[in-house]
């Protein structure tokens, strides 16, 4: 079966810092991989993708994420967090064929001025 | 535009009585799904649809049916909400198969119900 674990459920940051939010998931095959975000009252918009080829994805927003599947890892960075960028973000596995997309719980950011 | 259109957004219900959220794509997608998501627990899928009356459990139906009669509509029928189903919904379409280069999938803006 497929699955996302996000560990981290609130991460804190000052604007300008840099930023790591860490996903593992569970796939049986190369997986195809998401993250979401999701700011307060809205709906999901998409960051970035990954579904093969070069391991590091570039995304909307300055968002980054790399692919390592030896540590089953997909874990989302961005270099210098803006106030913006406070939201909640979601990692996703799957989603092809008769297969769900998988979400982790999420990971709340907030930034300090 | 391709979309995906969920009706209403926001609905207050009392207990027990029938409701259905309405949702449609305009992108001839084969596979449609509902989540749910709820604090914490991120989205869950509730059923899935992989063409015209093709449908499927997902992780969490219990209380909800849904139909797929036209290709372009998936709606999500509650006959009986209580208040456990207080949520925000998620409506989403794709293709069945795509190939990784074109691969695309769709959320609708999401349907906040609240059950008393």
């Amino acid at each position: 079966a497929q699955s996302v674990t996000q560990p981290d459920i609130h991460i804190t940051v000052s604007e300008g810092a840099s930023l790591e939010l860490r996903c593992n998931y569970s796939y049986g095959a190369t997986p195809y991989l998401f993250w979401y975000v999701q700011s307060p009252g809205q709906g999901l918009q998409l960051l970035l993708k990954y579904f093969s080829g070069d391991t590091l994805v570039q995304g909307i927003k300055g968002f980054e994420a790399e692919f390592k599947r030896s540590q089953s890892s997909f874990n989302l960075r961005k270099p210098s967090v803006h106030w913006s960028d406070a939201a909640e973000y979601f990692c996703a596995v799957g989603g092809t064929g008769r297969r769900a997309l998988t979400f982790g719980s999420g990971t709340r950011l907030q930034v300090q001025p | 535009e391709a979309q995906v259109t969920q009706n209403p957004r926001y609905l207050i219900t009392v207990t027990g009585k029938k409701l259905t959220v309405t949702c449609s794509q305009n992108m001839n997608h084969e596979y449609m799904s509902w989540y749910r998501q709820d604090p914490g627990l991120g989205l869950r899928q509730i059923y899935y649809s992989m063409n015209v009356e093709v449908t499927d459990k997902g992780d969490v139906p219990e209380g909800y049916k849904v139909s797929r009669k036209e290709k372009r509509n998936f709606p999500l029928i509650l006959e009986s909400p209580s208040p456990n189903q207080t949520s925000l919904y998620f409506c989403a379409s794709r293709k069945l198969q795509a190939p990784r280069s074109s691969y695309e999938q769709y959320f609708g803006p999401g349907t906040r119900l609240t059950v008393t």
